[in-house]
């Protein structure tokens, strides 16, 4: 009965791949997110969305791209990976307040 | 939003209150307080927000000034388990959340 969860928890793939992240909630939450969290350990939003409303971080290159299939699901496609993009990914949701976030995906380019 | 500024890492003995300070001089009437913490390999995980008035709950108090420029989160007995980074944030309370912008955090090391 996990709140937000994410697939695959590790992902290995060499550059110029495509792969995508899954995410789901189960809190009933309007708004789900994405965030990267680089080696640094800073975490910056990459996407929030809401009601079919997507809102995107500027500094987000446009080879990510989110794909809601319902208010629960929020996935993250990548396109062309390249090796800048190795970070841990985390899913995130939302009702106004409080954010909860899902285990993340560790994603490493090679 | 407001910025914060918190210390970069701080250590705690075991059973004892962990009290982590956050300054937030900037901070507009209407944004409140979050405190979130991320322990190691996981997801943040929300622990306390407020306003104006000092806020507890099962996890910890939220401590802010009167003035509303800084604030402090208190841990009462400290865990090994409540190592983790903690991130205090200021923010508008809306439907987005694109404004949950999370610094470096204070790195907290609960020592035997």
């Amino acid at each position: 009965d996990t709140a937000v969860s994410q697939t695959p928890k590790y992902l290995v793939t060499q550059m110029g791949n495509d792969k995508s992240i899954k995410c789901e909630q189960n809190l009933g939450h309007d708004t789900m997110y994405w965030y990267k969290q680089d080696s640094k350990k800073f975490l910056k939003i990459m996407f929030s969305y809401n009601n079919k409303e997507l809102i995107i971080n500027e500094t987000v290159p446009n080879r990510f791209s989110p794909k809601s299939p319902d208010k629960a699901h929020l996935n993250l496609h990548i396109n062309s990976l390249e090796l800048g993009d190795s970070a841990v990914y985390f899913c995130a949701s939302s009702q106004g307040n409080d954010l909860h976030f899902g285990n993340g995906t560790r994603l490493t380019v090679t | 939003d407001a910025k914060t500024t918190q210390p970069t890492s701080m250590d705690c003995a075991e059973g004892r209150a962990a009290n982590l300070p956050c300054n937030h001089s900037t901070i507009s009437g209407n944004e409140y307080v979050y405190w979130y913490r991320q322990i190691h390999s996981q997801g943040p995980q929300y622990i306390i927000h407020g306003l104006k008035n000092n806020e507890t709950n099962e996890m910890a108090s939220l401590i802010i000034t009167e003035d509303r420029k800084s604030s402090t989160l208190i841990l009462p007995h400290a865990t090994l388990r409540d190592t983790a980074v903690y991130y205090c944030i200021v923010r508008v309370r809306d439907n987005y959340g694109q404004n949950f912008v999370f610094g470096p955090g204070t790195r907290l090391s609960v020592l035997p």
